[in-house]
């Protein structure tokens, strides 16, 4: 069965660094895009990122541009979020999720992992 | 960046009602629609994609259809575990993919 398993969140002060980590099991990143969701406390669902399963390409969302790097590691099958620079409005929970390509749907979630960027 | 507008933003029901969700995007998505339940504390669930196929292993009682800019989310007979947020996301015009504001269901 597909797994995500979020971790690597916790409490950053602004300008601080973290970095996200998403483990897969039951697929292989090789054959889909994953992406980076998130939900700020009381906010609905904000895409932040993707990457291709070969690397080919990354997006991401204006307000991550520039502080924010998605990488993964084939051979581990895992997803990271490299986050810089980071301020109170990127206090969210972070998901994880699998893209189905055509549609784009996302298909399998991870459970999220929370960030809080706070003095 | 393509604009996604739920209405309403919140709805309360009862079990076994019929509901339906209205999502609208401000350019034509063709049927590049998505639709996703949200309860807290737990993963999202893909629900309709391409905007009425439902996703394997989710049940009847939800439907999509629409094409365009005008989108609905439709369950019938709500069931207890139906009472969360709903959402509805473009994957049309990338990046960015968009996601519309929600809709909260709540019970009467």
């Amino acid at each position: 069965e597909v797994q995500l398993v979020e971790s690597g969140g916790g409490l950053v002060k602004p300008g601080g660094s973290l970095r996200l980590s998403c483990a897969a099991s039951g697929f292989s990143f090789n054959d889909y895009n994953m992406n980076w969701v998130r939900q700020a406390p009381g906010k609905g669902l904000e895409w932040v990122s993707c990457i291709s399963g070969s690397s080919g390409y990354r997006q991401y969302a204006d307000s991550v541009k520039g502080r924010f790097t998605v990488s993964v590691d084939n051979a581990k099958n895992s997803l990271y979020l490299e986050m810089n620079s980071l301020r109170p409005e990127d206090t969210a929970i972070y998901f994880c999720a699998r893209d189905v390509s055509g549609y784009r749907s996302f298909d399998w979630w991870g459970q999220g992992s929370l960030v809080t960027v706070s003095s | 960046d393509i604009q996604m507008t739920q209405s309403p933003s919140s709805l309360s029901a009862s079990v076994g009602d019929r509901v339906t969700i209205t999502c609208r995007a401000s350019q034509t998505i063709y049927n590049y629609l998505n639709w996703y339940q949200h309860i807290p504390g737990k993963a999202p669930k893909l629900l309709i994609y391409a905007a009425s196929t439902l996703q394997s292993g989710v049940p009847s009682r939800f439907s999509g259809s629409g094409s365009g800019t005008d989108f609905t989310l439709t369950i019938t007979s709500l069931q207890p575990e139906d009472f969360a947020t709903y959402y509805c996301q473009q994957s049309y015009s990338t990046p960015p993919i968009t996601f519309g504001q929600g809709t909260r269901l709540e019970i009467k």
